[in-house]
């Protein structure tokens, strides 16, 4: 399968910083990657959509103002947590997709990056 | 909308035991199907995957098979090993929106 890494693979961060987490699709081009938050012991929970050359689809309940996402080019899409809060420590996980003849099928996940807000 | 509800954990087994982890859905359309499997600190890791009915997914002596008259796929496993403790997912896949959704996860923990 597909390669995706993320950097940092665990964060430190001061309440009321800014934090980015790269997602990379290594030898694959992805039209499409999905941001989930993990909390511990739970399952995932689909945060946004991020296509290529557009806008994300922030899933309802996600604040957009404050998780920021950019898909630039096929390869990269970026999560800024805005304004960190202890409340928002929890494990990001990122996976890449895409669509053949306008259906998708699997997603391949990165290793997940830990987020820590004092 | 669709969902995914796998059986609660925790499981706990013996070594060489047989394995079973129920999962069910609720979805439009035709998804795909998957499992996955999280280790401690880790992101998830594709197990294994059936995209159309009947289709039987199988990886490291774990079986799956997409029953669409029941909506399950239920994960099996003839005998397991204490290296397949972790927390297992399954997951479905909106084939027209790429959309995934995920069951709420059990750990099996195999003891020696």
């Amino acid at each position: 399968g597909a390669v995706v890494s993320q950097h940092p693979s665990w964060v430190i961060c001061k309440s009321g910083t800014s934090v980015k987490i790269e997602c990379r699709s290594l030898d694959f081009q992805a039209t499409t990657m999905f941001w989930y938050r993990q909390f511990p012991k739970q399952s995932l929970m689909l945060m946004a959509t991020s296509n290529e050359g557009s806008k994300a689809t922030y899933e309802q309940g996600v604040e957009k103002d404050k998780f920021l996402i950019n898909h630039a080019s096929l390869t990269l899409s970026t999560l800024t947590v805005t304004s960190a809060h202890p409340e928002d420590s929890s494990f990001y996980i990122c996976s890449s997709s895409h669509s053949l003849a306008g259906v998708y099928n699997e997603q391949f996940f990165g290793p997940g990056t830990r987020l820590t807000v004092l | 909308g669709n969902s995914v509800t796998q059986m609660e954990g925790p499981v706990t087994l013996s070594e060489e035991a047989f394995l079973t982890i129920n999962c069910t859905y609720t979805a439009t359309g035709y998804p795909s199907l998957f499992w996955y499997v999280q280790y401690p600190g880790e992101g998830l890791q594709l197990l294994l995957k059936a995209t159309k009915a009947d289709d039987k997914g199988s990886n490291k002596g774990f079986e799956a098979t997409y029953r669409k008259e029941t909506t399950s796929f239920h994960l099996e496993k003839g005998s397991v090993q204490v290296s397949d403790s972790a927390v297992y997912f399954c997951a479905l896949t909106d084939t027209n929106a790429g959309k995934s959704t995920f069951g709420d996860g059990t750990t099996l923990t195999v003891k020696p």
